[in-house]
């Protein structure tokens, strides 16, 4: 089965800042699909990227990037310029080749940004 | 973009009762919808997997005679909390997928049971 594990219960960053959030993950698959997604206070899930394990190119959407290790099993988030909206629960995903099925979340890490 | 609703927001209920859960595509058609149970300050967990028109596939250890989904049209999927108890209190989330393919959460439903 895969798991996903995200070993940052919380994280804090000051405005303008640039943090990374960590996350590793355990497959047999080749072929899979990645993703970080935004848990704001209001609940409401926001995807925020994704990435494609047969890319080798690194996603980025704006001000966020992710570092993917596929050796490694490693799916990092940098957030640069880290903005108060930024502030949230921030879950790491995987999903299987057929992309946005079933997702594994791993259990999340709360980040904090101070003014 | 896509939207997705749920109905309730939030339900109040008394043990034993049942609770349903709607969850509806407001601009797209979603063959496929996913339900989702997040308890406080942990990840979400999948359910099970709703497809219109046909018996939805649940996850290993949910108990599909507890929780019953149907999913009777492209846009709308209901989750049904059969005699609920105060351990089934939690936040029910549903997803649903779009072409893409691209895959959207609703705002999600908050159960007490008392």
């Amino acid at each position: 089965a895969q798991t996903v594990t995200q070993s940052q219960p919380e994280m804090s960053v000051q405005e303008a800042e640039t943090v990374t959030l960590s996350c590793t993950y355990d497959t047999s698959e080749s072929d899979y699909y990645l993703f970080w997604y935004k848990q704001p206070p209001s609940r409401q899930m926001i995807l925020v990227i994704r990435q494609e394990a047969y890319k080798q190119q690194n996603a980025t959407e704006n001000r966020f990037s992710v570092n993917f290790q596929k050796a490694a099993k490693s799916f990092s988030l940098k957030i640069s310029d880290s903005q108060l909206g930024d502030a949230a629960m921030y879950f790491c995903a995987y999903s299987q080749n057929t992309g946005f099925q079933k997702l594994v979340f791993g259990t999340g890490t709360r980040l904090l940004v101070s003014p | 973009g896509a939207v997705v609703s749920q109905h309730p927001s939030w339900v109040i209920c008394k043990s034993g009762t049942s609770v349903k859960i709607e969850c509806r595509s407001l601009d797209f058609q979603a063959t496929t919808m996913f339900w989702y149970r997040q308890f406080p300050k942990q990840s979400l967990m999948l359910m099970a997997t709703s497809n219109e028109g046909s018996k939805a596939t649940y996850e290993q250890g949910v108990e599909k005679d507890k929780f019953l989904i149907n999913h009777a049209s492209l846009t709308l999927s209901t989750l049904t909390v059969t005699s609920a108890h105060p351990e089934d209190s939690s936040f029910y989330i549903c997803s649903a997928i779009t072409t893409g393919p691209r895959k959207f959460f609703g705002p999600g439903t908050r159960l007490t049971v008392l």
